[in-house]
């Protein structure tokens, strides 16, 4: 069974720039979570989709938003980006919102 | 709000056992999980326990968990080189879908 796949992998913006990450659920998971990770805050939770419905979100700003296809594919959006928001994007799927999720390989975000 | 601790580095030699340490806050937490991240990966889940058990084990690794005490353990039996990675703890609760807590990471090192 194919893993979590996350597209692009690695991805140069500006300030003030948006960007879209695109992730790809084990087939048969219908839940899809999305985290930060940094060097000073760890990782962060993001949202969680079930169903194409967010279901959970975890304490960011406007700028970042998400959805989720009926197909469970996700996509994250993140507007007017700041140099802050340079991080390591990783997408996590789970068969329902209270199993063991598995995660993608990570989309790596430089913000300059 | 929930917390999730670990010491962030543990040095063992080849062939030792490693026991790496978590406490966690959050009295509601349902299920708790240790992931692996290797460099420039995603992360990988390696075992997870109810908060109803006491103990889990799965060939190299053994979860012990003390609710009392809010601590979690994961022992790795004859460490090897290839477990050289970060190690996280996480947990996650009743009615918070999706929405994994991660420790900041454990880094092992294993020396030959």
């Amino acid at each position: 069974k194919a893993g979590v796949t996350q597209t692009p992998r690695y991805l140069i913006k500006t300030r003030g720039q948006q960007v879209t990450l695109s992730c790809s659920p084990i087939s048969g998971h219908r839940s899809v979570s999305w985290y930060q990770q940094t060097p000073g805050q760890g990782l962060q939770f993001l949202f969680e989709y079930f169903s194409e419905t967010q279901r959970n979100k975890g304490n960011f700003p406007g700028r970042f938003s998400g959805r989720q296809f009926s197909n469970s594919r996700s996509e994250m959006n993140v507007s007017t980006l700041e140099l802050g928001d340079s991080a390591l994007y990783l997408c996590a799927s789970s068969v329902g919102s209270y199993n063991e999720q598995f995660f993608g390989p990570g989309t790596r975000l430089t913000v300059l | 709000g929930e917390d999730v601790e670990q010491s962030l580095f543990l040095s063992v030699r080849e062939g030792d056992s490693s026991v790496i340490n978590c406490t966690y806050t959050d009295s509601s937490s349902t299920y708790l999980y240790w992931y692996k991240q290797e460099p420039g990966a995603g992360l990988q889940l390696l075992t997870y326990i109810f908060s109803n058990m006491d103990m889990k084990q799965d060939q190299r690794l053994t979860v012990l968990l003390n609710k009392k005490d809010k601590h979690l353990s994961l022992r790795i039996a004859d460490t090897q080189t290839g477990d050289s990675a970060i190690y996280f703890c996480a947990e996650t609760e009743e009615g918070s879908q999706g929405n994994l807590i991660f420790g900041k990471g454990t880094k092992l090192s294993v020396k030959p």
